[in-house]
Order: structure tokens, then C-alpha cells, then sequence
């Protein structure tokens, strides 16, 4: 089945430096790639998605990037705010919206 | 505003019981449910996928007597464990497939004690 291995575990950047979350997954049949953003406590909210068809996507200060080729996509924050600061998920899906399986997850902190 | 709605949000109860969370699909008629675990400083695993009118097809290693699900209606599933045992105390979330992502429930906050 599919696999999905996300690095770093853990990320500190000084605010309004960029962050970068890197995602590898096993299944080359796999072509819906979500984000999700989960704060302690709470249910996680997708902010940004790619479809296997698509090789970057940005909205405002994020944005994602796919390669196929080589079977990894990765999440960019720019100008990174307190805010910011949560554990993000990347995650890949055999079909678009059906099952996920969710990479370890790396915890974002924002120093300000 | 949420379009899944779960509950109990938090439920502390006594080895042996059995619980029951549901999940509701506030927006969508849900024909797929989706049940996901998650254990402190852990990611999100999938249970289970709950299909409406049919039996819930459970991932490897999730025992399916241990955790019923019933998907009912097009906007009701329910997950209850049975017999609970502290080593099932976790985080339960529900989702819920419509317009073309995954909408997740704000989760139920198992402890057994």
C-alpha cells in the first residue's frame, strides 16, 4: 500500500522567514496530494491541495510543489507569522478524495 | 461554518464500557465516511472507510467487532467501541468526502480509565 515519509519532524524559523515541509510518497498511481494544518487539540484544515496533473499551486503566502517523476511534493510558507505555528500534515489519495494516508507530520514553530 | 459535526467531543469512561461517537454531515449527503485515529504526537490513521447502506470496510490490523460502525443515513455514521480498554484512549475523527476534499469532524477525545 502507499506510504508516506515527511521531513523535517520539527521546524523553527524566525517570523517572516519562509518555511519548507518536504513529502515522499511510494504509489505511482497516487494523484491527489492535500496539506492540512492541525493546532493542538483540534481537527486539522486543509490549506492547500495538488492534483497529479498540476506541478506547482499557490495561494497567497502558500504554496505546493509536485514532482512525479521523482514522487515528492512539498509545502512552502512565505513570510511566516505566529500564527503559522501548528503541526502540518501532508498526505496522498489513490483518488481524488477518497482515503488518505497521512505522513508523520512536522511541527511548525514561528519564533517572532 | 463546520460541515461535519462529531460528537461527544471528550469522553472519560471506566474499562469495559462501550462508547459510541457520532459523525454528521452537516452540508454533504455523505455516501463515504471516513474514521481516522490519531495518538498523541502522532499522525492520522485510517480505520476505516463507512459506506451508507453496507458494511464498513476496515483497514489491516483494525478489528472490525472491536469497532462497529454504522453508516445509516447519508449523514449519519456512528463508530462505538466496544469494551473499551485504556489502550484504546485516543483521539477519534471522523471525515466526510465532499466537494472534492476531505472535511474532518472536530473529533472525539477518548480516555479510558
Amino acid at each position: 500500500g502507499e506510504n508516506v515519509e515527511q521531513h523535517p519532524s520539527t521546524l523553527s524559523v524566525q517570523e517572516g522567514d519562509s518555511a519548507v515541509i518536504k513529502c515522499t510518497y511510494s504509489d505511482s498511481a497516487s494523484n491527489y496530494f492535500p496539506w492540512y494544518k492541525q493546532e493542538l487539540g483540534k481537527r486539522p484544515q486543509l490549506i492547500i491541495d495538488i492534483r497529479s496533473n498540476v506541478g506547482e499551486k499557490k495561494d497567497q503566502r502558500i504554496a505546493v510543489t509536485l514532482n512525479k517523476t521523482a514522487k515528492h511534493f512539498s509545502l512552502h510558507i512565505t513570510e511566516t507569522q505566529p500564527e503559522d505555528s501548528a503541526v502540518y500534515f501532508c498526505a496522498a489519495s489513490l483518488e481524488y478524495g477518497n482515503k488518505l494516508v497521512f505522513g508523520a507530520g512536522t511541527i511548525l514553530r514561528v519564533k517572532s | 461554518g463546520a460541515v461535519v459535526s462529531q460528537h461527544p467531543s471528550w469522553v472519560i469512561c471506566k474499562s469495559g464500557t462501550s462508547v459510541k461517537i457520532e459523525c454528521r454531515s452537516l452540508d454533504f449527503q455523505a455516501t463515504t465516511m471516513f474514521w481516522y485515529r490519531q495518538f498523541p504526537k502522532q499522525s492520522l490513521m485510517l480505520m476505516a472507510t463507512s459506506n451508507e447502506g453496507s458494511k464498513a470496510t476496515y483497514e489491516q490490523g483494525v478489528e472490525k467487532d472491536k469497532f462497529l460502525i454504522n453508516h445509516a443515513s447519508l449523514t449519519l455514521s456512528t463508530l462505538t467501541v466496544t469494551s473499551a480498554h485504556p489502550e484504546d484512549s485516543s483521539f477519534y475523527i471522523c471525515s466526510v468526502k465532499g466537494m472534492g476534499s476531505q472535511h474532518f469532524g472536530d473529533g472525539t477525545r477518548l480516555s479510558i480509565l
